[in-house]
């Protein structure tokens, strides 16, 4: 079946810094996606790309859809505490299929 | 999550009993989607339905899981005799496809198995 690769797996940072996480996939997806999910809740969308090469924007994340359609990066600019969690990138093939979801990338901001 | 609710957030079963876990999707939402998510790994699909119909069980277990989703109430994810292994949060999305919306996600329920 199809898997996602996301790395890194965890990520220790500085309040202040840049992140970087990113997501490749083995086959194609038509939708890429990347949730948040903290202790105790359920995944949030945190942005949803639908084009090839498209870069969306919320707020300080930013993230891309790869022009391969088999790779996602998002990127968060100048962290604060509560951008602690676990980011989880993932794909759709079509708009009413099941979401495969990558492994998670667990962001930890030091004091 | 405000939207999607489940029920319980927790429940503890002894082996070989059965759970219900439930899922009522955000208003005007007919499309239900049931994900199993281990400690330090990503959600994984188990089963899709659209109202009294199950259009996907593909990462469903063949045994002892079932899942519904009738005309009127919400969706039940059903799992019986458990095992310690069934122990996992359990987590329902919904859609509605008309509007070509994301999948939005409840806050799960949390099953132990004893």
């Amino acid at each position: 079946g199809q898997q996602l690769n996301q790395s890194p797996q965890s990520m220790f940072i500085q309040e202040g810094e840049d992140v970087s996480m990113n997501c490749t996939s083995s086959s194609i997806f038509n939708t890429w996606l990347w949730y948040k999910q903290e202790p105790g809740e359920g995944p949030v969308l945190l942005i949803a790309l639908y084009k090839a090469g498209e870069l969306t924007s919320n707020g300080r994340l930013t993230a891309q859809f790869g022009i391969t359609r088999k790779d996602s990066f998002l990127n968060i600019s100048a962290s604060i505490p509560s951008d602690v969690g676990i980011y989880f990138c993932a794909g759709q093939r079509g708009g009413d299929d099941k979401i495969i979801f990558g492994k998670g990338t667990r962001l930890h901001i030091l004091p | 999550n405000a939207g999607v609710m489940q029920n319980p957030r927790h429940l503890v079963r002894r082996r070989g009993q059965e759970a219900r876990l439930r899922c009522s999707p955000m208003k005007g939402h007919s499309h239900v989607y049931w994900y199993r998510q281990l400690p330090e790994e990503g959600l994984k699909f188990m089963v899709y339905l659209q109202k009294e119909n199950i259009i996907d069980e593909s990462g469903m277990p063949k045994e002892r899981f079932s899942a519904e989703f009738p005309k009127e109430g919400p969706s039940i994810l059903r799992i019986q005799q458990v095992v310690r292994g069934d122990s996992a949060a359990y987590f329902c999305a919904s859609s509605d496809l008309d509007s070509n919306q994301p999948q939005h996600f409840g806050d799960g329920t949390r099953l132990s198995i004893l």
